[in-house]
């Protein structure tokens, strides 16, 4: 079993739709969640960076995070074209500042 | 520089020879990275630099790969005898300051990517 599991998709959703993404993890001492898109061709750019369990908002982007579940969703709201992307997971523990572990990544598409 | 810069972009060698992948990271970042991405896959941690020296290399798959950063900016990650599962994208990161724990944000570069026929 991988520490982190995404659903690498693809999703393919109409412009406007709300989007829900979500990884499972087993190690329980991941604490820093993030979630990273990724154009083709580009690098991963954060989104969203959240410490331990709770929701954590910006503009049309929530990030919720389940320790006792050991899940966690980035929600997209009012989607827009310009969303797709692909969508990584990525989390670390606290004694390791530097070391991420990355879900497969979710293809999202985001139909006009 | 405004942002992480890998060059080169593309990458196409043979199966057997030495490629080499270059990183400048943002200017005034002390802490750089690599990882690697394989289709299909998230990101790898290859390995960490902090200022001149590898603070943590146990990502590196093997002893064909080996990195440097000799004056505390600029990195090249280097393989030697390349085989065709290298293939893949190469990502670099620079950030700013590892002290902070909590505040440490990698900037991704837009890769190497590498293919090894």
């Amino acid at each position: 079993q991988k520490e982190v599991e995404q659903d690498p998709g693809p999703l393919s959703v109409p412009e406007g739709a709300i989007v829900s993404l979500n990884c499972t993890y087993s190690n329980s001492a991941f604490q820093y969640f993030m979630w990273y898109r990724q154009y083709s061709r580009k690098g991963p750019e954060l989104l969203m960076y959240t410490y331990s369990s709770g929701n954590k908002e910006d503009g049309r982007f929530t990030a919720q995070v389940d320790k006792s579940s050991k899940y966690i969703s980035l929600f997209i709201r009012d989607s827009q074209p310009s969303d797709s992307a692909t969508y990584l997971c990525a989390m670390r523990t606290g004694g390791s500042n530097y070391k991420l572990t990355f879900g497969k990544g979710t293809l999202l598409t985001v139909n006009p | 520089g405004a942002g992480v810069s890998q060059t080169p972009s593309n990458k196409v060698t043979e199966k057997g020879k030495y490629v080499e992948l270059r990183c400048d990271p943002i200017s005034g970042h002390t802490a750089l990275y690599w990882y690697r991405q394989s289709l299909g896959q998230g990101p790898e941690f290859l390995i960490y630099f902090q200022g001149t020296g590898a603070a943590d290399d146990s990502g590196l798959p093997n002893d064909r790969f080996f990195a440097v950063r000799p004056e505390g900016s600029v990195s090249t990650l280097k393989i030697q005898r390349t085989e065709r599962g290298d293939s893949a994208v190469y990502l670099c990161a620079s950030s700013l300051n590892r002290s902070r724990a909590g505040a440490n944000v990698l900037t991704f570069g837009a890769g190497s990517r590498l293919t090894v026929l």
